[in-house]
């Protein structure tokens, strides 16, 4: 199974605020980033923070870091009927080869109306 | 953002058959190219990590006979899916990268949907 560990799933109303967490492994781990996955496409870089910061916001996103509990959050502010998809969290192990990916197993967001 | 196509979107063969997927990044150059396999409702399972003009290096209990890949230049990885059967069946997704990206980012293609009859 996977190292890196994520909620299967979330309901939110649209409007609300959604909170997806995550838990990683490799307390080393460079950058930890969060992707967002459409029904039938491909992977798009949402956001990622650094190691060393604990709060990063982006427009809507906001992403947290407790590097103590190895901890990661995604806060997505006024949630739309467009931000309905899977949302992915992973993490860059330096151990491991450059660029290779620990991805969990994502977090299916719903919207309703 | 960095962008990363794929060809074909989908395909579907007969059993014996050999696929060929591409996976091009558009406006930058990728040192580095991922093979991913993706099963329904499941995360992504990396095959192999490519570097422009060397061998691929494949994750444990992929198959490097079955999985050809091919990184010939700095914009253009294949996998070629040889004598496919119906347990090949899963969406292919690529991502590219290279050192020079912030962060060390994989940007991903869309997916190739391979369906074995």
């Amino acid at each position: 199974g996977e190292d890196v560990e994520q909620s299967l799933f979330l309901s939110v109303r649209e409007g609300d605020s959604s909170v997806i967490n995550c838990t990683y492994t490799d307390s080393s781990s460079t950058y930890l980033y969060w992707y967002k996955q459409e029904p039938g496409a491909g992977l798009q870089l949402l956001t990622y923070i650094f190691s060393n910061m604990d709060m990063k916001q982006d427009q809507r996103l906001t992403v947290l870091l407790n590097k103590k509990d190895k901890h990661l959050s995604l806060r997505i502010a006024d949630t739309q009927t467009g931000d309905s998809a899977i949302y992915f969290c992973a993490e860059s192990p330096p151990d491991d080869s450059w660029g290779k990916l620990q991805f969990g197993a994502g977090t299916q967001v719903v919207v309703t109306p | 953002g960095a962008v990363v196509s794929q060809h074909p979107s989908w395909v579907i063969c007969k059993s014996g058959t050999s696929v060929k997927i591409e996976c091009r990044s558009l406006d930058f150059q990728a040192t580095t190219m991922f093979w991913y396999r993706q099963f329904p409702k499941q995360s992504l399972m990396l095959m192999a990590t490519s570097n422009e003009g060397s061998k691929a290096t494949y994750e444990q209990g992929v198959e490097k006979d079955k999985f050809l890949i091919n990184h010939a230049s700095l914009t253009l990885s294949t996998l070629t899916v040889t004598s496919a059967h119906p347990e090949d069946s899963s969406f292919y997704i690529c991502s590219a990268s290279s050192p020079g990206l912030a962060a060390d980012t994989q940007y991903f293609g869309p997916g190739t949907r391979l369906t074995v009859l």
